[in-house]
């Protein structure tokens, strides 16, 4: 058990629809990222918070958006869902957001299916 | 985007045989390269690292190689398990942290006794 949890584990819904993902990060750790894992793609970073700050972006669409609460956990959300949007969506933390990050660790991930 | 290239895309050993597998990246800049293990239904999680000062380095069953000249890393498992069947996944990734580190696509292994 790496110790980061993911809700839901599982989520199917239509095109057009809005979903939210979320993740209580490692306690202590104060980076938050989120990965998108599809099919034939290795994980694509898709956003990092430090402390409840943006911190860097990866290939997150327009459609996408994030965000770190006060208590740490983060929430991902996804609107106007597209079938491409099906995959696996991973959260990870690290106790650190820079030089000093530290091991990353994975949740079990929240797979999305979009019909 | 920075790429790391990985191969095979699948694998099938033996229980007893070594499995190999490789990986090529193409920033010079990158000086982190970790391994993922990854079973079914879980997370990945980290299973072994190098940084470019050494040319290989071992964890029990398991060998990371790195070859800085000509950009490429290979993680082999000895003596392969049916419970090392998993998914592995290699990255690299510059100083900075994780946000820019880059994952491979990833390598099934499956281990047949």
């Amino acid at each position: 058990d790496s110790g980061v949890t993911q809700t839901p584990k599982h989520l199917i819904t239509a095109t057009g629809q809005r979903v939210t993902l979320r993740c209580s990060p490692r306690s202590g750790d104060l980076s938050v990222y989120w990965y998108q894992q599809s099919l034939d793609q290795g994980l694509q970073f898709l956003i990092q918070y430090y402390n409840g700050e943006e911190r860097a972006k990866g290939n997150i669409l327009e459609r996408f958006s994030a965000q770190q609460f006060p208590d740490l956990h983060s929430e991902l959300n996804l609107s106007s869902l597209e079938l491409g949007d099906s995959a696996l969506y991973f959260c990870a933390s690290s106790v650190g957001g820079g030089l000093n990050t530290g091991e990353l660790f994975f949740g079990e991930g929240s797979r999305l299916t979009v019909l | 985007q920075q790429q790391v290239k990985q191969s095979p895309q699948s694998l099938i050993v033996q229980k007893g045989g070594i499995s190999i597998i490789n990986c090529a990246y193409e920033n010079t800049a990158f000086d982190y390269f970790p391994w993922y293990q990854q079973f079914p239904g879980k997370g990945p999680a980290l299973l072994i690292a190098i940084r470019p000062d050494v040319s290989e380095k071992k964890e029990g069953r398991f060998t990371i190689s790195f070859n800085k000249s000509a950009k490429q890393f290979s993680l082999h498992i000895m003596d392969s398990q049916p419970g090392d069947s998993a998914t592995y996944f290699c990255a690299a990734g510059p100083p900075g942290g994780y946000q820019k580190v880059t994952f491979g696509t990833g390598t099934k292994l499956q281990v047949i006794p």
